[in-house]
């Protein structure tokens, strides 16, 4: 089974540029999540769809960033303009209907904003 | 609001000793609780998890952890720790949201370094 797909898995750009990243969840799973880590810290929630509703973005900045998984299936998360404070590594994660599944995690898009 | 604290930002261990990783939890009912493990450049993965039952739960890689309900704490354990297991470890808990849609909150990890 093929797992979560991530890329690119780097990326440097100056600030108030835009950037995009992109999520393949596992095969079936309806539940994908996108969360931000910052160096030193453990992950942090921005948005959580189901299929390709959103279920939870509160804490989503969303004068800046964006996602959307149209059909529910492949995710894209924007950030647009880029501050400093976005360097982070963002990871996608995904699980199944099931509420006691675990989240299977990508390996992450490592962003560093200069 | 649910929360987790890790209160051992870094742990050096050696080789062949054993671990204890602690994790203290806040919520109001009963939690559903999780311990994952980040290796450098990689995503998270799944080491065990309690939602009911036996307190003492099983995990990949020789990991075992307790759950404490008069503690607040899911302390993870190994009795003897390998080169291989150094990496960050994260402990989350978690409710179901209503409808059923799973959300953890994830504490600001354990990093574990290994000497010989």
């Amino acid at each position: 089974e093929a797992g979560v797909a991530q890329s690119p898995r780097y990326k440097i750009i100056e600030k108030r540029q835009s950037v995009a990243f992109w999520c393949n969840p596992i095969s079936g799973h309806a539940t994908l999540y996108w969360y931000q880590q910052i160096l030193g810290q453990g992950p942090k929630l921005l948005i959580q769809f189901q299929n390709n509703g959103v279920v939870d973005d509160s804490q989503l900045p969303k004068d800046r960033f964006s996602a959307e998984r149209l059909k529910g299936v492949d995710s894209t998360l924007k950030i647009q303009p880029a501050k400093l404070e976005d360097s982070a590594v963002y990871l996608c994660a995904s699980t199944t209907n099931d509420r006691f599944d675990e989240q299977y995690f990508g390996p992450g898009t490592r962003l560093t904003v200069t | 609001a649910q929360s987790v604290t890790q209160p051992d930002i870094h742990i050096t261990v050696s080789e062949g000793a054993s671990l204890e990783l602690r994790c203290n939890y806040s919520y109001g009912a009963t939690p559903y609780l999780f311990w994952y493990v980040q290796s450098p450049g990689q995503g998270l993965q799944l080491l065990l998890k309690y939602f009911s039952g036996d307190t003492l739960v099983q995990g990949i890689k020789g990991f075992e952890a307790e759950f404490k309900r008069s503690q607040s704490s899911f302390n993870l354990r190994k009795p003897s720790v390998h080169w291989s297991d150094a990496a960050e470890y994260f402990c989350a808990v978690g409710p179901t949201r209503s409808g059923g849609y799973q959300k953890v909150t994830f504490g600001i990890g354990t990093k574990l370094q290994v000497i010989p």
